[in-house]
This record gives C-alpha cells, sequence and structure tokens, in this order.
C-alpha cells in the first residue's frame, strides 16, 4: 500500500504571501493529485500530474517521480484560498485506480 | 453533464435505522468509488466498481454496508443498523480507464447518527 505524507499540517499565512505544501509518498506511481477541500466537505480536482510542473492561475505543482515528492505552490495568497489541501496518489500505480491520500493541510489565509 | 452528484448533501439519522445514499458519475466514467471521511482525516476507501462489477472492498467495509451500481450507471450505499461511529462524509468519485475527465469528486453526503 502507498503511504502518504504531508507537511505541514496547519498552515497559517497573511494575504499575498507564497505558500508551500508538500508531499511524499513510499511507491512509485503513475501519476499524482492535488485536491483542495473547502469546510462543508465538497472535493475539488486542482491536479493530476506525473511528471515536471502543472500551473493553473495562482496555483503551481511540482513532482520529482525519483525523489517520490511532489510540492503545491500558491503564489500571492488570498483568504479565499483558505482550504485543505490535499495529496492523493493511486495504490495501485495506475491513474484510474482508488487512491490513497495524505491526511492533508489546513490552510487559513488572514487579510 | 455537470459532474459527479451525491444525494442527499446531508442526512440525519437515529441509531439503529437504515440509510441510503446516491451517486451519479460522470456519464463517460466507467469507475466508480466510495470513500468514507472523517473530521481531520484524509478520505478512506470503501469499495470501487468498473462498470456494474464491484472489483474491490475494503475491510472497513462491514456486512453492515452494502453498495450496488446495478446497470454500471448511478450507485447506492446502504448502511444498515447505523451507529454513531457511521457518523462521517461519504464521498463519491468517478474515473475513466480511457483517459477523459479523469478523476472527478462528488460534493458528499454529511451522515449524522444520533
Amino acid at each position: 500500500k502507498n503511504e502518504v505524507e504531508q507537511s505541514p499540517q496547519n498552515l497559517t499565512a497573511q494575504e499575498g504571501e507564497f505558500i508551500t505544501i508538500n508531499c511524499s509518498y513510499s511507491v512509485g506511481i503513475s501519476a499524482l493529485h492535488w485536491l483542495q477541500q473547502h469546510p462543508g466537505g465538497g472535493i475539488v480536482s486542482l491536479f493530476m500530474l506525473s511528471s515536471g510542473k502543472k500551473k493553473h492561475g495562482r496555483l503551481i505543482a511540482t513532482i520529482n517521480i525519483q525523489e517520490k515528492h511532489s510540492s503545491l505552490h500558491i503564489t500571492a495568497s488570498h483568504p479565499r484560498d483558505s482550504a485543505v489541501y490535499i495529496c492523493a496518489v493511486p495504490s495501485e500505480g495506475t491513474s484510474g485506480s482508488r487512491l490513497t491520500f495524505g491526511e492533508g493541510t489546513q490552510l487559513t489565509v488572514n487579510p | 453533464d455537470t459532474g459527479v452528484s451525491q444525494d442527499p448533501r446531508h442526512k440525519i439519522t437515529k441509531r439503529g435505522q437504515n440509510v441510503t445514499f446516491r451517486c451519479d458519475p460522470i456519464s463517460e466514467h466507467n469507475r466508480l468509488y466510495w470513500y468514507r471521511q472523517t473530521l481531520g482525516q484524509g478520505p478512506e476507501f470503501l469499495t470501487y466498481f468498473q462498470n456494474e462489477a464491484q472489483l474491490e472492498k475494503s475491510r472497513l467495509l462491514s456486512d453492515r454496508f452494502s453498495a450496488e451500481r446495478p446497470k454500471g450507471s448511478f450507485s447506492t450505499l446502504e448502511i444498515q443498523r447505523t451507529e454513531q461511529g457511521d457518523s462521517a462524509m461519504y464521498l463519491c468519485a468517478s474515473s475513466s480507464t480511457t483517459g477523459g475527465r479523469g478523476y472527478t469528486f462528488g460534493s458528499g453526503t454529511r451522515l449524522t447518527v444520533v
């Protein structure tokens, strides 16, 4: 089973700061997911990436397959970015299989 | 197609009652997953279907839990004789083995057992 660790567990930032959330996993994978969960429960998929870097607006995700490590960056953070960010990897090493999730990083951005 | 739909959004039930949740996946997705999430934790896998076949069940899925996907489209998750420990968010997700829109989650059903 793939083990997923995220850090930090909690992160508080001031508006405008650059945010980094880290994710490490134990077993080689074909792709990694970054997810966002707001209070109320719904999960939104932010990125699925298998190599290099992806960017969407102020969000950037990077992955190093050899080091089994990924980072999620938020530039110019805003209070509306406050949410739980979850890293997830396929349990079977394929992109369509069930996911194993990290425990999440609670981000709070203060105005 | 607006994504993965779950119904109801919230359910409060008395201990010992049966509850049933529904998930409508993205229409072109052939895989459907159920996860459970308790407060402060990441989601945990319960079961998944490929088309109408239930391919895997977690040990978390006790015999009080049953899931179906009768025609390979929507799925139901039933919990019989609910216990307070069943209180959680139940999340459904769907994906395709042939690529496409990727892994998509529903908004979840929050169950509270009183």
